[in-house]
Parts: C-alpha cells; sequence; structure tokens
C-alpha cells in the first residue's frame, strides 16, 4: 500500500530563515508521480511541484527547492529565505501508475509558520 | 476561466438527511475525485473517477456515494449523514489521470449535527 509520511506537524521559522520540509514515501510500484501543494490560510489548494519516479533531477523555482531522492524515498522540500507569504500548510501527496493507478495518497501535511 | 465549481460552500444539517455536494469542471479533465480534509489526517481520498462511468473506491468511501454520468460533474452523495462525517470536503479533477497535477475546488464545510 501506498503512503505518505510528513514527520513534522510544525515548522515555525522567523523570517529570512531557510527552511527544509521533509517528506518520506513507501510504494511497491516502480512508477509513480509526487507532488506538493500548498494550502494558505485561505483554504485554497495550490499546486507547487510535480515530479515522476525516473526522474531524480532536483528543481529550483525561486526561493523553492525539491530534493528527490530514490535511495531514501524522500522527496523534501526548501524554502530559502523565508516569508511571511510562505506561512501555510504544505502537502506532499504519491500518485501510483500500476495496480493503484488513480488512488492519490497525501500525507498529513506540515504546518508552516513563518514570524516577521 | 478554467475552475473546479463546488456547492454549497458551507453547509450544516442534522443526522441522516441526505445530501449531495456538487462538483463540477470546466476543464474536460478525464479525471475527478472527492477528499475530506480533517485536522491532523491531511486529505484522504473518498472516490475516484478515471472517466465517465468509471468511478473507484478511495480510502475512505464508507457513507458515500458518488455517480460520474457526465465529463464535467461529480456530485458526492451522503444517504445518510453522521457526525463523523463532519468535515472540510475537496473536490478535483486532473487532466489525464494521475500523472499530473489535481485542479482542486474551493471546499465544502459539512457539519452534521
Amino acid at each position: 500500500a501506498q503512503k505518505v509520511t510528513q514527520a513534522q506537524t510544525e515548522i515555525s521559522v522567523v523570517e529570512k530563515e531557510d527552511v527544509t520540509l521533509d517528506c518520506v514515501y513507501e510504494t511497491r510500484d516502480t512508477t509513480y508521480y509526487l507532488f506538493w501543494y500548498k494550502q494558505p490560510p485561505s483554504g485554497e489548494l495550490v499546486f507547487l511541484i510535480r515530479r515522476n519516479s525516473f526522474d531524480e533531477q532536483n528543481e529550483i523555482s525561486g526561493r523553492y527547492s525539491w530534493n528527490f531522492q530514490k535511495s531514501t524515498s524522500s522527496f523534501n522540500f526548501t524554502i530559502t529565505a523565508s516569508q511571511v507569504v510562505d506561512s501555510a500548510v504544505y502537502f506532499c501527496a504519491l500518485s501510483e501508475m500500476g495496480t493503484n493507478a488513480g488512488k492519490s495518497t497525501f500525507g498529513d501535511g506540515t504546518t508552516l509558520t513563518v514570524k516577521p | 476561466e478554467a475552475q473546479v465549481t463546488q456547492n454549497p460552500r458551507y453547509l450544516i444539517t442534522v443526522t441522516g438527511k441526505k445530501l449531495t455536494v456538487t462538483c463540477s469542471q470546466n476543464m474536460n479533465h478525464e479525471y475527478m475525485s472527492w477528499y475530506r480534509q480533517d485536522p491532523g489526517l491531511g486529505l484522504r481520498q473518498i472516490y475516484y473517477s478515471m472517466n465517465v462511468e468509471v468511478t473507484d473506491k478511495g480510502d475512505v468511501p464508507e457513507g458515500y456515494k458518488v455517480s460520474r454520468k457526465e465529463k464535467r460533474n461529480f456530485p458526492l452523495i451522503l444517504e445518510s449523514p453522521s457526525p463523523n462525517q463532519t468535515s472540510l470536503y475537496f473536490c478535483a479533477s486532473s487532466p489525464t489521470g494521475l500523472s499530473a497535477e489535481q485542479y482542486f475546488g474551493p471546499g465544502t464545510r459539512l457539519t452534521v449535527t
């Protein structure tokens, strides 16, 4: 069965600090996709990034970067020079393409608070 | 504007009174799904649909029904709501199954007393 673990329930940092949100996943499939979503205090869910299981290249988008390591089944998310607007709940998610195609598993989320 | 809409946005009801939460997308997406969000439990998938007339159970389907008669609509039906179904519900759609990201509706906050 697929599983996503976000061990950090809550993180609090001061503005301009760097912060890393951890995501560890479990799957038996060789083909799968990993995602990060952001849920700001307003409540909507916003897509941030998608990565497939065959692409271990790290990605950087502005202050955001993602580190995908299949060897440790991790897909961690780093925010550099955090800002108050980064305060949100962040979810990591896994979708398999094999027998469980269609099922989507989310982690419990990490609540990030960035203080001014 | 490309979007997923849900109605109602807020609903307070009583135990046992059947209700339907509607979900509609205007992006011609094949895939649609329902989730519930509870504090500390993340999003849990209730049902999903890979295409019209094709629906499957997610992780928490008990007490819910869905149908997919048209591509754009994916209503969530609670035949006999109970207090443990009090939650925040999200509908989502995706263009081609789950290799692509999901687009989420604004959420429906349901309270069952």
